[in-house]
């Protein structure tokens, strides 16, 4: 069975200042992994996912997450934040092999940018 | 395109009471999604529908029913709420694609007293 562990809910940050969420599965088969954001209030919104390809994975506003098989981990790394980056990051992972989209969520991990 | 809409928005019932969530999407996705969300436990699959006129329990079904109308609404059912259903719900659909992207709704409020 596949999970995602979150370590880390809440990571306090000053604005302009580099964070990194950490983020690791565990699945016996070939997956595809994702971090959605959660704003304040709103539902979940896809940040960026990892299918195959680069293991480098890149938002449109400035966060990179990056697979790594061997430490089965998907880190989401972003070098200056802003106060608007404000929310709850939730790690996702599905099974390769499934045609259906189940996705398991992490704990998720709440990001405070503070000035 | 409104995406997937949820309501009611908020709901408080008292224990024992019944009610239904309604979600409907217009993207055209053939698997919809039921998932709660409480603090620290982050999102369980409660229903998912892969496709029309399919259901399937996810990892916390108990206490929860679920109707696949048609391909655009999906509704989740509590016979008879208990406080520990006290928590966020959220509707989510996507295509049936293994890597595509889930799409939620707004989510729903529910309090159970």
């Amino acid at each position: 069975a596949q999970s995602v562990t979150q370590l880390d809910s809440q990571v306090p940050v000053f604005e302009e200042a580099p964070v990194e969420l950490r983020c690791n599965y565990s699945s016996s088969v070939s997956v595809y992994l994702f971090w959605y954001v959660q704003y304040p209030n709103q539902g979940l919104q896809l940040l960026l996912k990892y299918l195959s390809g680069s293991t480098l994975v890149e938002s449109i506003n400035g966060f990179e997450a990056e697979f790594n098989k061997s430490q089965t981990s998907f880190h989401l790394r972003k070098p200056s934040v802003h106060i608007s980056d404000t929310a709850e990051y939730f790690c996702a992972v599905t099974e390769e092999v499934t045609g259906f989209q189940k996705l398991v969520f992490g704990t998720g991990t709440r990001l405070l940018v503070s000035p | 395109n409104a995406g997937v809409t949820q309501t009611p928005k908020f709901q408080v019932l008292k224990t024992g009471q019944s009610m239904t969530l309604q979600c409907a999407q217009d993207m055209n996705h053939n698997s919809m999604y039921w998932y709660r969300q409480d603090p620290g436990m982050g999102l369980r699959l409660i229903y998912y529908s892969a496709s029309e006129g399919t259901t399937d329990k996810g990892e916390v079904p108990n206490g929860y029913n679920v109707s696949r109308l048609n391909k655009r609404e999906f509704s989740l059912r509590l016979e008879s709420a208990a406080p520990s259903q006290t928590s966020v719900y959220f509707c989510a659909s996507s295509e049936v694609l293994a890597g595509g992207e889930q799409f939620f709704g707004p989510g729903t409020r529910l309090t159970v007293l």
